[in-house]
């Protein structure tokens, strides 16, 4: 089947400017994270959704990221006002559940480069 | 707070060569403990996952260790190929705690030469 799809895959924008990034879970997964990655760093978490219960968005940099999951599947992830320095990928992965042992599957991730 | 770190940052071995990789964490409770594969501008894909009681576990050519008394996982590749070269992710989970109750490392950048 069709695992976790993210769009765009690049994304270009200027200082300034807002993006909005999309995530499309492998259906039937309750859980859905968010994380950013920059060159040659670990997996930074930023968000994370489960089920219908509320986000847990201890992992947000600043109040210009913000997340939503609508109907709970497909995400957006938009960041406002761009800054160089959130210019990393952003990666997105589901989950069949929040039970432990389940696996995570990634995204492709969208690589945003702010100028 | 829950750490995992993982050693070497980077690692050059030729093709045909074995290589171990390290993962060393402070996660506290502890619940499993995964390795994933993170190809060039693809997302990380899971290799194994073990649990408090296993010790080894194999994916073909890759095989993990745990040893949750003093908290080390290894992760050997046998016979390394051109097609290994990425970075590889331990992940520890616990019960509980932000982000799920995951803790990443920064990962070992393996790169196989031919």
């Amino acid at each position: 089947g069709a695992g976790v799809s993210q769009s765009p895959s690049n994304k270009v924008t200027e200082k300034g400017k807002d993006v909005e990034l999309r995530c499309d879970p492998i259906s039937g997964h309750t859980a859905l994270y968010w994380y950013r990655q920059s060159l040659g760093q670990g997996l930074e978490f930023l968000i994370y959704f489960q089920g219908n219960s509320a986000p847990d968005k201890s992992g947000l940099p600043s109040d210009r990221f913000s997340a939503e999951r609508t109907g709970g599947s497909v995400s957006t992830l938009t960041i406002q006002r761009t800054q160089q320095e959130d210019s990393a990928v952003y990666l997105c992965a589901s989950r069949p559940s929040r039970v432990n042992t389940d696996t995570q599957y990634f995204g492709p991730g969208t690589r945003l480069t702010v100028l | 707070k829950n750490q995992v770190e993982q050693s070497p940052q980077s690692l050059i071995i030729l093709e045909g060569k074995n290589c171990t990789l390290q993962c060393n964490y402070t996660v506290s409770p502890f619940s499993n403990l995964r390795w994933y594969k993170q190809d060039t501008g693809r997302g990380p894909v899971s290799l194994t996952i073990m649990t408090f009681s296993e010790n080894t576990k194999s994916n073909g050519r890759y095989t993990a260790t745990l040893d949750a008394d003093t908290k080390q996982s290894s992760l050997h590749i046998t016979a390394s190929q051109l097609s290994d070269s990425a970075s590889y992710i331990c992940v520890v989970s616990t019960s509980g705690g932000g982000a799920d109750g995951l803790t990443f490392g920064k990962g070992t950048h393996l790169i196989i030469q031919p």
